[in-house]
């Protein structure tokens, strides 16, 4: 089985960074991903990390280390509109997703 | 149109009606999944269709009762539901090959049981 843990909420300043951190327990680990939702919309796919190291995308980065079961997200340059839940996500072998609880970020000026 | 459609969005439904939930997907994926959603929990998967047959049924009750005609196409049908099965209920569609399992998530519908 797996067990996803995450911060339950956050709060950072517009402009500023923020890290959020996931850590997994997981047989037969196959990648991790990053989802952001907001308040009544679905979740919306960020990134994905199956090798160590930090994925950059735009404001948006994601690293893993496999060893130590932990992954963070990254985010720079807040905005408002960055204040949403952001899903930490483990794919074990060939089962489905596990979901953990999220991180509510609020982005405050 | 494109991505992953649900309908409706929202429906309110007493403890004796029957409803179906509908989720279509237009990205040629060929798994689908159903996903409660409720208030401070994970996402907690549901069922699971892959190339339409289901692969996983996580010890849902069976007032729920998932339905896959066809690749594209996904429904989850209602019955005697209870106050505590008020939540978003989300579909997903995924193409499973090699070891990218992407999701791509419909906009739920938000249901209430009375």
């Amino acid at each position: 089985g797996q067990n996803i843990d995450q911060p339950t909420e956050m709060t950072a300043t517009e402009g500023a960074i923020v890290q959020i951190n996931c850590t997994y327990q997981t047989s037969g680990f196959n990648g991790l991903f990053w989802y952001q939702q907001h308040a009544g919309e679905a979740p919306t796919f960020l990134s994905y990390n199956v090798l160590d190291g930090l994925e950059e995308k735009g404001r948006f980065s994601s690293f893993l280390s496999r060893s130590k079961g932990y992954s963070y997200l990254l985010l720079k340059e807040l905005q408002m509109k960055d204040s949403a839940s952001y899903l930490c996500a483990g794919l074990s072998g060939n089962t489905p997703l596990v979901f953990g609880k999220g991180t509510r970020l609020s982005v405050i000026a | 149109e494109t991505g992953v459609t649900q309908t409706p969005r929202h429906l309110v439904m007493g403890m004796t009606n029957k409803k179906s939930l509908k989720c279509e997907q237009h990205l040629g994926h060929n798994a689908m999944y159903w996903y409660k959603q409720s208030a401070k929990k994970p996402l907690e998967l549901m069922f699971v269709y892959s190339l339409e047959e289901r692969v996983e049924n996580n010890s849902v009750p069976s007032r729920f009762s998932p339905e896959c005609p066809n690749s594209s196409h996904l429904f989850l049908h209602l019955h005697t539901l209870q106050p505590e099965d008020s939540a978003l209920y989300l579909c997903a569609s995924s193409q499973e090959e090699g070891n990218s399992y992407e999701q791509y998530f419909g906009p739920g519908t938000r249901l209430t049981v009375t």
